[in-house]
């Protein structure tokens, strides 16, 4: 069946750069998609790619995607204090659902 | 726009209990999704429903009902508490499948004891 899988906890020190990575199952995924969740708070979306892209880059943030391997990576520049959060990959296939993953909690320490 | 909202926030429950979580949109979205999460396995998919009046099982569907009669409103049942049902609830909604985003609610603290 479908199955995303991350690592649980990542941390970094404040200003450098985090590469939190996924893995997934689905060679029909067309999404794939990264959430960010906050302490106490629902899911925010934070930046999506086609599955026909290798890279997205919106400001600090850069998605590569490797469509041979199933891997998908997402780097935060300048990891800030407030990036702390718990960072869920997602993909979206030919079906009404999202598989997520399980979730990468992210430690910034200054 | 309040955007997903979710009641009640916390619920502490015996075994055996019975109670329903709501779920209201706003935003006039056709997708309505029921998440629970526990610690390192991510969220998974209770129950969703693709429109007013329709409902779908998603992973982890037993022990859980739903109802759609409302589009603005999804509601989630649990028929005969278990401590294995302890966790956060997440409600989303999207405005339609596969390529939208979806919205999360603020989630719902349930402890069944």
């Amino acid at each position: 069946g479908e199955d995303v899988e991350q690592s649980l906890f990542l941390s970094v020190r404040e200003g450098d750069s985090s590469v939190i990575n996924c893995t997934y199952t689905d060679s029909s995924s067309t999404y794939l998609y990264w959430y960010k969740q906050e302490p106490g708070a629902g899911l925010q979306l934070l930046t999506y790619i086609f599955s026909n892209m290798d890279m997205k880059q919106d400001q600090r943030l850069t998605v590569l995607l490797n469509k041979k391997d199933k891997h998908l990576s997402l780097r935060i520049a300048d990891t800030q204090t407030g990036d702390s959060a718990i960072y869920f990959c997602a993909e979206g296939g030919e079906t009404d659902k999202l598989i997520f993953g399980t979730g990468t909690r992210l430690q910034v320490f200054p | 726009n309040a955007g997903v909202t979710q009641t009640p926030k916390f619920r502490v429950l015996k075994t055996g209990q019975s109670m329903t979580l709501l779920c209201a949109q706003d935003m006039n979205h056709e997708y309505m999704y029921w998440y629970r999460q526990d610690p390192g396995m991510g969220l998974r998919l209770i129950h969703y429903s693709v429109g007013e009046g329709t409902t779908a099982k998603g992973e982890v569907p037993d022990g859980y009902n739903v109802s759609r009669l409302k589009k603005q409103n999804f509601l989630l049942g649990l028929e005969s508490a278990a401590p294995s049902q302890t966790s956060v609830y997440f409600c989303a909604s999207s405005r339609a499948a596969r390529t939208y985003e979806q919205y999360f609610g603020p989630g719902t603290r349930l402890t069944v004891t």
